[in-house]
């Protein structure tokens, strides 16, 4: 069974200041990677996603993530961190192939930006 | 652009009373999905649904009840609500075809079972 794990529960970053979120991940192909970010009392709105082709893929508001085989990693990261960028992030991955199964998240990571 | 749409957005339920989250959306997607949400569990599948009168069971199914009647809506049931079904319930949408499309989410309803 796939499975996603977020090993930083919390990260705190002055604003201006570069981010990396991590995630690592378990599946026996391949997978759909996505990022999400949750601001709060709002739903998860999709950051960036990754199935094929280069390993760099840019996302929305300024993210990009890059996929690592080796390390079974998805790392989010962003060069210079807003305050309006204090959320609460979520790693998932899905089965390729059209499968019925959901999305596995993990269990998120929250991010607190320092003035 | 409606999206995904739940209500309600807050409600308060005493233990053992019954309840129905809806859900709808617009984007005429096959794929239809509920997720809970709580403090250090990230989401997690309660049921989904592949197509109207197709559903099937997610991670965490028990207390809970789906049907698909249409494309666009997707309730899901509390027949005995517990305090342990105290959540934030997301209700998500997406293309059957592949899942390297983007899932949409509602806005969530937030249940407090007392």
């Amino acid at each position: 069974a796939q499975s996603v794990t977020q090993p930083d529960i919390h990260i705190t970053v002055s604003e201006g200041a570069s981010l990396e979120l991590r995630c690592n991940y378990s599946y026996g192909a391949t997978p759909y990677l996505f990022w999400y970010v949750q601001s709060p009392g709002q739903g998860l709105q999709l950051l960036l996603k990754y199935f094929s082709g280069d390993t760099l893929v840019q996302g929305i508001k300024g993210f990009e993530a890059e996929f690592k085989r080796s390390q079974s990693s998805f790392n989010l990261r962003k060069p210079s961190v807003h305050w309006s960028d204090a959320a609460e992030y979520f790693c998932a991955v899905g089965a390729p192939g059209g499968g019925a199964d959901g999305l596995t998240f993990g269990k998120g990571t929250h991010l607190i930006i320092q003035p | 652009n409606a999206g995904v749409t739940q209500t309600p957005k807050f409600q308060v339920l005493k233990t053992g009373q019954s309840m129905t989250l809806q859900c709808a959306q617009d984007m005429n997607h096959e794929y239809m999905s509920w997720y809970r949400q709580d403090p250090g569990m990230g989401l997690r599948l309660i049921h989904y649904s592949v197509g109207a009168g197709i559903t099937d069971q997610g991670e965490v199914p028990n207390g809970y009840n789906v049907s698909r009647s249409t494309t666009e809506d997707f309730p899901l049931r509390l027949l005995s609500a517990a305090p342990s079904q105290t959540s934030v319930y997301f209700c998500a949408s997406r293309i059957l075809d592949s899942l390297n499309t983007e899932a949409f989410f509602g806005q969530g309803t937030r249940l407090t079972v007392v």
